[in-house]
């Protein structure tokens, strides 16, 4: 069974330090990975997706994310992290079998100090 | 742009009684899913949905819950007998194949059970 750990619930940066959100996959397939993000009483908004092309992925809003099969990590960063990046991050996997479901880690929420 | 809606935002219930909620996914859209966040938890996979019949289902989704796509626009979660546990954000998402791996989440329906 697939799975996903976010390690922080809570994270907290200063305005222009960089952005570093942890994911850790566990799959039995190759694996599909994304990053969602929420912000307050807003839906889930895709940020970026790996799909097994290129292992560094960029985003909207500056955002990217490494695969590291090697570590089952898909971090996600930002260099510089602006007011407008706080909100809730979620990390999910998918397999590639034909199940469409995606399994969600348990979010982590994104604090930006002024 | 395109975007997932549902209605209502926010829905009180008693226990025992029964709800629909309603999603509007994006027009092109083929397959449909219903998941849901308790508070503080995961977002969790309810149902995924395509050609008029489930595709896939979680073990929360057993026989309380249904789904049904009444016409050509709307999908709908309904739910016979709420409990105080059904109380939770339910999300509507759509997507257009189940190789695009890219679903894309309506602002949620906060439920709650009294």
């Amino acid at each position: 069974a697939q799975s996903v750990t976010q390690l922080g619930s809570h994270v907290s940066v200063s305005e222009g330090a960089l952005v570093l959100l942890r994911c850790n996959y566990s799959s039995s397939v190759p694996p599909y990975l994304f990053w969602y993000v929420q912000y307050p009483n807003q839906g889930l908004q895709l940020l970026l997706k790996y799909t097994s092309a290129a292992t560094l992925v960029k985003g909207i809003n500056g955002f990217e994310a490494e695969f590291k099969k090697s570590e089952t990590s898909f971090h996600l960063t930002k260099p510089s992290a602006h007011m407008s990046d706080a909100a809730e991050y979620f990390c999910a996997v998918s397999d590639l079998e034909g199940a469409q479901k995606l399994v969600f880690g348990q979010g982590t929420r994104l604090t930006i100090n002024p | 742009e395109p975007e997932v809606t549902q209605t209502p935002s926010h829905q009180v219930t008693q226990m025992g009684q029964e709800v629909i909620l309603r999603c509007v996914p994006i027009s092109n859209h083929l397959y449909f899913y219903w998941y849901r966040q308790i508070l503080g938890q995961k977002v969790e996979f309810l149902v995924s949905f395509y050609n008029n019949e489930i595709s896939e289902k979680s073990e929360i989704f057993d026989d309380q819950f249904s789904v049904e796509r009444p016409d050509g626009s709307n999908f709908t979660l309904k739910i016979r007998s709420t409990k105080l546990e059904d109380s939770a954000m339910y999300f509507c998402a759509s997507s257009v194949t189940d190789t695009s791996y890219e679903q894309y989440f309506g602002p949620g329906t906060r439920l709650t059970v009294t």
